[in-house]
Formats: structure tokens, sequence, C-alpha cells
């Protein structure tokens, strides 16, 4: 069956310039999260949905950062105005609850570079 | 297929060695990673191999990489109950990091 899938797989953009990536997830997953890893670090957790419960945004960097998932299907990261130090590899991934045993399942990452 | 693999479960008895191994798709691939999450918690990167190495220790850590099977394991030496928490291994290549599904550690007191 398919598995996470994230797009764009590469997104160059100039700075000051607002970015959307998108994430879909494995049908059937209630939970989905948003990482971001920057070159030589670990993942940084950004923000996490569960069903139709209000998302946990604790892990936004800043107000130009924003998410959106519609019911239990595809979620959208929007970074407005982005800066150099927004590229990084950003990661979605998806789990059938958020047990803290429930596995999640990946994608393969939109690698952003700002310029 | 790009899949990286782990076994989905571990049980050990506190103080006891864990071993978590897992296999990966792609040997040109540069960097290799553990991560850690803790319950309720996000993820959380423990350590990383570069693909020239075949050993790195970090106290209680040592990983071990076999790059002609292409496997990678990590050994917790002393387990502690604190450790119980999910373990994933990822593989970089090229611009991508590929995840394993994670290996669920359960350590009994």
């Amino acid at each position: 069956g398919a598995g996470v899938s994230q797009s764009p797989s590469n997104k160059v953009t100039e700075k000051g310039k607002d970015v959307e990536l998108r994430c879909d997830p494995i049908s059937g997953h209630t939970a989905l999260y948003w990482y971001r890893q920057r070159l030589g670090q670990g993942l940084e957790f950004l923000i996490y949905f569960q069903g139709n419960s209000a998302p946990d945004k604790s892990g936004l960097p800043s107000d130009r950062f924003s998410a959106e998932r519609t019911g239990e299907s595809v979620s959208t990261l929007t970074i407005q105005r982005t800066q150099q130090e927004d590229s990084a590899v950003y990661l979605c991934a998806s789990s059938f609850t958020s047990g803290v045993t429930d596995t999640q399942y990946f994608g393969p990452g939109t690698r952003l570079t700002v310029l | 297929g790009e899949d990286v693999e782990q076994s989905l479960f571990l049980s050990v008895r506190e103080g006891d060695s864990s071993v978590i191994n897992c296999t990966y798709t792609d040997s040109s691939s540069t960097y290799l990673y553990w991560y850690k999450q803790e319950p309720g918690a996000g993820l959380q990167l423990l350590t990383y191999i570069f693909s020239n190495m075949d050993m790195k220790q970090d106290q209680r850590l040592t990983v071990l990489l076999n790059k002609k099977d292409k496997h990678l394991s990590l050994r917790i030496a002393d387990t502690q109950t604190g450790d119980s928490a999910i373990y994933f291994c990822a593989e970089m290549k090229g611009n991508q990091f590929y995840f394993g599904t994670g290996t669920s550690l359960t350590v009994i007191p």
C-alpha cells in the first residue's frame, strides 16, 4: 500500500517568498506530525494533528509558520516570508493513533532551500 | 524499494544490553542516524555515523555499521527503564531522509 508522500521533493525559493509544503498521510491514520531537520541537526518537532482536536503548535518556530489539515487527510505546512534559516528538510509523519507506542511512518521529506 | 527495515518490538530486562537492528537500502548513503522517541515527545537525535566509519561509541551507546550487508545496529549498555522508547534508524540519500518504522523498546524492571 501507499506510504506517506510529500510534495514537492525539492523547493528552491527566494528570501521573502511564501512556500507551501504538502503531506499525504497513510489512509486511516488519525495523527499527523511535521518535523524539520536542518543540516547537521536532529529532527525538530513543529506541529501535531490528532483527529479533529486542536493541533499542538508548540514547536512552530515563529508566526511565519502555519499548518492546516483537512479532517484526517492532507496537510499543508505554509512558511510565509521565508528566511535563509528556514532552509531544511521538512518531514511529515503519520500514525494510526497518537498512542505512545504507535509507529510513526515518515515521508521522504521536502528539501527547502531559501536563497 | 526505499524500505528501511527494523523489528517492531524488543523487550529487555533492566541492566541487560539492548541491541536494535536496522537494514538500509543504499550503500551510497552518507549518514546513518538513530533517533529516540519518548512517550509524548518528538524525535530526539541520539547519534549518527558517517558511512566511512565502522563503529562509534558514545557513553552507553555503540553504533555498528556493516556497509557490505547494509546493516546498522544500536547497542545500549546497562539498559534502564528510562530507555523505554521507540528507536528509529534513518539513512540520508542525496537530499532525502528515509526512516525505518521504529523499534519499540520495553525495559522490564
